[in-house]
């Protein structure tokens, strides 16, 4: 079955390290997101894919970079991690015609 | 920026009442309104949306109204049981070109009390 993945599930780090969370869609989905999800905040978008060798910036892409090198994978890098970063980050895909998004199953963050 | 509120951010009912979750909006091109379920520890999952060229739409226990003239969109669950417990996040696409995102509210806990 056609599925989204990320990894890893839990991550715990430290301030200044690049950490980078991958994110898979086998459901040949043009259109990739990624969130943060921080309680009292919702999820809050970082940055998007419309297609390959496409990336664009969200609400708080601040600290974070990505890249889009094939249809399958956006992977998420955090260049140097900072305890503000602490959340849960959420995957998410959808195709170009119903803009109904699938997330992923999210990966915990922890900054030390 | 463009925002969506979600109320109320807590939400308590008997088993059996109703619940009601309401969103704004503030963009008047969004045409497509998601709402979400999570569950504790889990991903949002996708319980129903609707599209601006309808009023309403049901699925079961679940429906959703749209007022598009007064940009308000609300979640409406009958005969609630336990397994509902969970918290609901309503969305709204905002678009900058052909392609659109969502603009998510902070989200309703709502329990369900047996």
């Amino acid at each position: 079955d056609a599925e989204i993945t990320q990894s890893p599930r839990h991550k715990i780090t430290e301030t200044g390290r690049q950490v980078t969370l991958a994110c898979h869609q086998t459901w040949n989905h043009n259109n990739m997101f990624w969130y943060r999800q921080d309680l009292g905040h919702g999820l809050r978008l970082i940055h998007y894919s419309y297609g390959v060798h496409d990336t664009n910036k969200g609400e708080v892409s601040d600290g974070y970079s990505v890249s889009r090198s094939n249809t399958e994978d956006l992977p998420l890098t955090l260049e140097s991690a900072a305890s503000s970063q602490t959340s849960v980050y959420f995957c998410a895909s959808s195709d170009q015609w119903t803009d109904t998004q699938y997330f992923g199953p999210g990966t915990r963050l922890t900054v030390l | 920026g463009e925002n969506v509120e979600q109320h109320p951010s807590t939400l308590s009912v008997q088993e059996g009442d109703s619940a009601v979750i309401k969103c704004t909006y503030s963009d008047s091109a969004s045409n497509y309104f998601p709402w979400y379920k999570q569950e504790l520890g889990k991903r949002p999952q996708l319980i129903i949306d609707i599209r601006s060229n309808v009023g309403e739409k049901k699925d079961q226990r679940i429906a959703v109204t749209l007022n598009k003239t007064a940009k308000h969109f609300s979640l409406h669950i009958t005969e609630t049981q336990p397994e509902d417990s969970a918290v609901y996040f309503c969305a709204a696409i905002i678009y900058g070109g052909s392609q659109g995102n969502l603009i998510f509210g902070k989200g309703t806990k709502l329990s369900v009390k047996p």
